[in-house]
């Protein structure tokens, strides 16, 4: 693993269904973050976490939920799917530690709620 | 509330420059970021102010004026490849990474 990878890369899932989407990042950062991004509008931020064993809940957390076992990985959980969550989704992760705390990037996830 | 403002599309040739605008008002500032996402990828850095001024790396440039909240992406010597969404967003008083919507480049040969 190099950076972070997200699975799936793509979802279409039934409405009322759970799903999770999985991030893992290999680069030790503390910080990591749940994001979505919807056409016309700015990435909105879910769920993050500043480090293992604690979570906040960002802009747009309601019908999600996250855990943060360790350092590596960040699953973001929908309890029971509805179309407006239709979207693509980010987790990206950073050093917060740095001046900068630059985030960076998985490939993201597409996901169709039908 | 919290607010970042840049246009939605811009439009240049190949071989010019061009500067993409970026206001805010934010809770607090703690930086600014500018980065370039190409259709269907993710964002991937740019560039990173923190301090008022002109930050050069290589073709692309970022100003910061806070007491404006002001800031604009430089990019210099188009190419094909920088036909890009570019995003501003700023780290507020939480720590906390505020997006714009971003700006749609559009490079013509």
């Amino acid at each position: 693993i190099a950076g972070i990878t997200q699975a799936p890369t793509s979802q279409i899932l039934a409405a009322g269904r759970r799903m999770t989407l999985r991030c893992t990042q290999d680069m030790r950062h503390n910080a990591m973050y749940w994001y979505r991004q919807d056409l016309g509008l700015g990435l909105r931020l879910i769920h993050y976490s500043n480090t293992a064993g604690t979570t906040g809940k960002g802009e747009v957390p309601d019908g999600y939920s996250v855990s943060r076992a360790n350092t590596d990985d960040f699953p973001l959980t929908l309890a029971s799917a509805v179309p407006s969550q239709t979207s693509v989704y980010f987790c990206a992760s950073s050093d917060s530690d740095r001046a900068s705390n630059e985030q960076f990037f998985g490939p993201g996830t597409r996901l169709t709620v039908l | 509330g919290q607010n970042i403002d840049q246009p939605t599309e811009m439009t240049a040739t190949e071989g010019a420059i061009v500067q993409i605008n970026c206001t805010y008002q934010t809770s607090g500032f703690n930086g600014l970021f500018w980065y370039q996402q190409h259709a269907g990828e993710a964002p991937t850095f740019l560039s990173y102010n923190v301090l008022d001024g002109l930050e050069e790396k290589g073709r692309f440039s970022s100003f910061l004026s806070r007491s404006k909240g002001y800031s604009y992406l430089l990019l210099k010597e188009l190419q094909m490849k920088d036909s890009a969404s570019y995003l501003c967003a700023v780290l507020d008083s939480n720590y906390q990474l505020i997006w714009g919507a971003g700006t749609k480049l559009i490079i013509k040969p």
